[in-house]
């Protein structure tokens, strides 16, 4: 079984329109993030979120928005979406500061 | 925020011989760092990690090791075999962990058979 689990693992489409990725983590973890990497394969935290607080990194455009239904799931959406927003996104979870495991990627092409 | 540096970007070894990547990091509340292993087109897995409270740690082939004062920390892998080609990166995270973890920009290392 997958422990962090993405979908889509692909997900091509034109500048202007709003998409999700989903995430969902059969660990148990308490906590989830958002990472990106860019083309230059640079891993960037984007969110982390526990069911107590949300931490966003400043550099985020206001466009995305994790939106997490329960524990074992936080999904990523992206309004309005721009060509620098391609990049590799990778979910991954933790309990509180233990090791982070990471899912298998959603790489996003903005045509 | 915490900021980490790794170099080097490329190395390049014999298979056999031994290689060394190095990170520095800026916030000295830092307390824990893993290392995470990527093959293209993979995800980044976690390979070793260390504690702020830990000063050397070690399995099987690799090893990192930790100076505190210096802000420095280091993976070295000995007997370097083909399957070790892969982007090593390091990280730091803070405190409980809800910020995240912060990465080195990658190592690309390549075995020459």
């Amino acid at each position: 079984d997958t422990a962090v689990s993405q979908t889509p693992k692909y997900l091509v489409t034109q500048m202007g329109n709003d998409k999700s990725i989903k995430c969902e983590q059969n660990l148990g973890h308490d906590t989830m993030y958002w990472y990106k990497q860019d083309s230059k394969k640079f891993l960037k935290i984007m969110f982390s979120y526990n069911n107590k607080e949300l931490i966003i990194n400043e550099t985020v455009p206001n466009r995305f928005s994790p939106k997490s239904p329960d524990k074992a799931h936080l999904n990523l959406h992206i309004n309005s979406l721009e060509l620098g927003d391609s990049a590799v996104y990778f979910c991954a979870s933790s309990w509180g500061n233990q090791p982070q495991h990471f899912g298998d990627g959603t790489r996003l092409s903005i045509l | 925020g915490e900021n980490v540096e790794q170099h080097p970007s490329t190395l390049s070894v014999q298979e056999g011989d031994s290689a060394v990547i190095k990170c520095t990091y800026s916030d000295s509340a830092s307390n824990y760092f893993p290392w995470y292993k990527q093959e293209l087109g993979k995800r980044p897995q976690l390979i070793i990690d260390i504690r702020s409270n830990v000063g050397e740690k070690k399995d099987q082939r690799i090893a990192v090791t930790l100076n505190k004062t210096a802000k420095h920390f280091s993976l070295h892998i000995t007997e370097t075999q083909p399957e070790d080609s892969a982007v090593y990166f390091c990280a730091a995270i803070t405190g409980g962990g809800a910020d995240g973890l912060t990465f080195g920009k990658g190592t690309h290392l390549i075995i020459q058979p």
